[in-house]
């Protein structure tokens, strides 16, 4: 069982469309990151969480940041096939293993113009 | 500035060769880490760095092994690859802790082990 599970997996939608993709878990972390990967490239950091219910908004993309800060959403709105990627979440449990992020399996997004 | 850079982009290996991925920024960050990637598991850190000289292991080491001989540079050893290696591998660093800092990822190297 993995400590991080996104939803879904695979989406394919067409250009314009709104979407939401989720990062959900039982633990408790101490800070959340979005990465968006494309193909043959390394993750991109889109955007640091920290504090429970937290919302923040990157132009169309909207991330929140769950009360308890055990799950985490991202909205993108009128998706453009600019936002075709891989796009995982990362979490940092704290403590002793504060140097080290675990990431989720990822949400891989396409988007047809 | 380069960023993260990775060498090599591919590679391929027999079953018990051996190899090393030289991962090298020149952001001056403290941290450095070496994750692999397989499909539908995201990034699973093998090893990382805290500072030149120091190394530590992340969640799936076996089978690899790591130096950090310069600030600079962290590289990845396999001393006898087995094709469950058979995998993408990403260098990435940061200037503080995980998950309080960015983490900038190299463009990654892709293994077969055969």
């Amino acid at each position: 069982t993995q400590l991080l599970e996104q939803s879904p997996q695979f989406l394919s939608i067409q250009e314009g469309e709104n979407l939401t993709v989720y990062c959900n878990s039982s633990s408790v972390f101490s800070s959340l990151q979005w990465y968006r990967q494309e193909p043959g490239e390394g993750p991109v950091l889109l955007v640091t969480v920290v504090t429970g219910g937290e919302v923040k908004k990157l132009k169309r993309l909207t991330f929140q940041f769950g009360d308890a800060r055990k799950d985490s959403s991202l909205h993108i709105t009128a998706a453009q096939p600019g936002d075709t990627g891989l796009y995982l979440c990362a979490v940092t449990l704290g403590g002793n293993a504060g140097n080290m992020l675990t990431f989720g399996g990822g949400t891989r997004l396409m988007v047809k113009p | 500035n380069a960023g993260v850079t990775q060498t090599p982009k591919f590679r391929v290996l027999k079953t018990g060769q051996s190899m090393t991925l030289l991962c090298a920024q020149d952001m001056n960050h403290e941290y450095m880490y070496w994750y692999r990637q397989d499909p539908g598991m995201g990034l699973r850190l093998i090893h990382y760095s805290v500072g030149e000289g120091t190394t530590a292991k992340g969640e799936v080491p076996d089978g690899y092994n790591v130096s950090r001989l310069k600030k600079q540079n962290f590289l990845l050893g396999l001393e006898s690859a087995a094709p469950s290696q058979t995998s993408v591998y990403f260098c990435a660093s940061s200037y503080g802790l995980a998950g309080a800092y960015e983490q900038f990822f190299g463009p990654g190297t892709r293994l077969t082990v055969l």
